[in-house]
């Protein structure tokens, strides 16, 4: 069975424009998490996606927004970029909702804000 | 407030020698708990989880963890290291209807 995909893998944007990151989880899985990454401050919880709905949701600004689609994938978008939000960015998949079940991640996606 | 503590920031052993990462955790009941292991660039790969049961859980490349219940401690360990498992590892929390919880992560190095 194929693991969690994302792309793109790698990614340079510059201050104020606007980016979507796209997760395709493993087959099955209804549950898509996204997680921020960076040496700072870790591994910081975004949300998440059960279903098409937002089930749970970090301490982020409302620039970061996401969705699911009917067939699981889902789309993580960044608007108006900043220096800081430079970052890799995690997307992991699961059977069930938050924390029911094994989160499975996939390879990220690496952002670079100019 | 639910959190997890992985108190060694940064390890190094000798190939061959045994390996110990701690984990720590405050949680409202028991929680679901993992460790995961981050090569340098890449995704998080599952190592091990525990749910319920046995306290004893073996997981791959040869690694294990205990749940110790009375210290609300999950560590992680592997009788002899093998250079590629210089890595990051992460220890992690969770319960049905709640966010996983991250460590910060451990960071080993393995001395050929």
């Amino acid at each position: 069975k194929a693991g969690v995909t994302q792309t793109p893998r790698y990614l340079i944007k510059t201050r104020g424009q606007q980016v979507t990151l796209s997760c395709s989880p493993i087959s099955g899985h209804r549950s898509v998490s996204w997680y921020q990454q960076t040496p700072g401050q870790g591994l910081q919880f975004l949300f998440e996606y059960f279903s098409e709905t937002q089930r749970n949701k970090g301490n982020f600004p409302g620039r970061f927004s996401g969705r699911q689609f009917s067939n699981s994938r889902s789309e993580m978008n960044v608007s108006t970029l900043e220096l800081g939000d430079s970052a890799l960015y995690l997307c992991a998949s699961s059977l069930q909702e938050f924390g029911g079940k094994t989160q499975y991640f996939g390879p990220g996606t690496r952002l670079l804000v100019l | 407030a639910q959190s997890v503590t992985q108190p060694d920031i940064h390890i190094t052993v000798s190939e061959g020698a045994s390996l110990e990462l701690r984990c720590n955790y405050s949680y409202g009941a028991t929680p679901y708990l993992f460790w995961y292991v981050q090569s340098p660039g890449q995704g998080l790969q599952l190592l091990l989880k525990y749910f319920s049961g046995d306290t004893l859980v073996q997981g791959i490349k040869g690694f294990e963890a205990e749940f110790k219940r009375s210290q609300s401690s999950f560590n992680l360990r592997k009788p002899s290291v093998h250079w590629s498992d210089a890595a990051e590892y992460f220890c992690a929390v969770g319960a049905p209807g709640n966010q996983f919880y991250f460590g910060t992560g451990t960071s080993l190095t393995v001395i050929p």
